[in-house]
């Protein structure tokens, strides 16, 4: 069965301060892999996918992640986060046809 | 599209009555899934179809709740007798699965129904 984690429950970052949230995954196969992004009081929404191709991939709102196959790592990266990044960001992965499996999630404060 | 609708957004109850969360997938998704998200276990799935069919409930908590999916546009997710430790918010969302360069398998959530049960 495969497995997500996310290193950190809480980041706190003052603005413009570059981030990288961390996301690794177990299983040994072929896998897709996700970021979404819950601002306060709403739901979750796409940030980025990785289905193949480029292991470097750009999202919405200036977000990036890389895939490092041999670490089964996909962390999330911002060089400059803003305030109205402030949300919680949730990694998931699926194999095949399986269904996702979010990470718990990773809550970061921005403070303007 | 309109994207997952979900009805109502907001909910409260008293303990013990009836609550039915309504969603409707995005048009042309074949599968759909309910998830619980609450500040003490975070998101959890509770149950998913595909092609209208229930292919695991393992996550949902106990007889109290059940969920159908009586066609490809509609799905309930009922809670009887509800209970305060049910208060969450419960998302639908839905996905297509095939290839990737078509836009399948991404799934794409509902703005969610926020539950109090008092």
């Amino acid at each position: 069965a495969q497995s997500v984690s996310q290193h950190n429950h809480h980041v706190i970052l003052s603005e413009a301060a570059s981030l990288e949230l961390g996301c690794n995954y177990s299983y040994g196969g072929t896998v897709n892999l996700f970021w979404y992004v819950q601002y306060p009081g709403q739901h979750l929404q796409l940030l980025l996918k990785y289905f193949s191709g480029d292991p470097l991939v750009k999202g919405i709102k200036g977000f990036e992640a890389e895939f490092i196959k041999s670490k089964f790592s996909f962390n999330l990266r911002k060089p400059s986060v803003q305030w109205s990044d402030t949300a919680e960001y949730f990694c998931a992965v699926n194999a095949g046809y399986s269904t996702l499996t979010f990470g718990k999630g990773t809550m970061l404060l921005v403070s303007p | 599209d309109a994207g997952v609708i979900q009805s109502p957004r907001h909910e409260v109850t008293e303990m013990g009555q009836e609550v039915t969360l309504r969603c409707k997938p995005i048009s042309g998704h074949n599968s759909l899934f309910w998830y619980r998200q609450t500040m003490m276990r975070g998101l959890e799935l509770l149950i998913y179809f595909n092609n209208n069919v229930p292919i695991d409930d393992s996550g949902m908590p106990e007889d109290r709740f059940s969920a159908k999916m009586p066609n490809a546009s509609f799905s309930t997710l009922k809670i009887q007798p509800s209970e305060p430790r049910d208060s969450a918010v419960y998302f639908c969302a839905s996905w297509t699965l095939g290839k990737a360069s078509s836009g399948a398998n991404v799934l794409t959530f509902g703005a969610g129904s926020r539950l109090t049960v008092l």
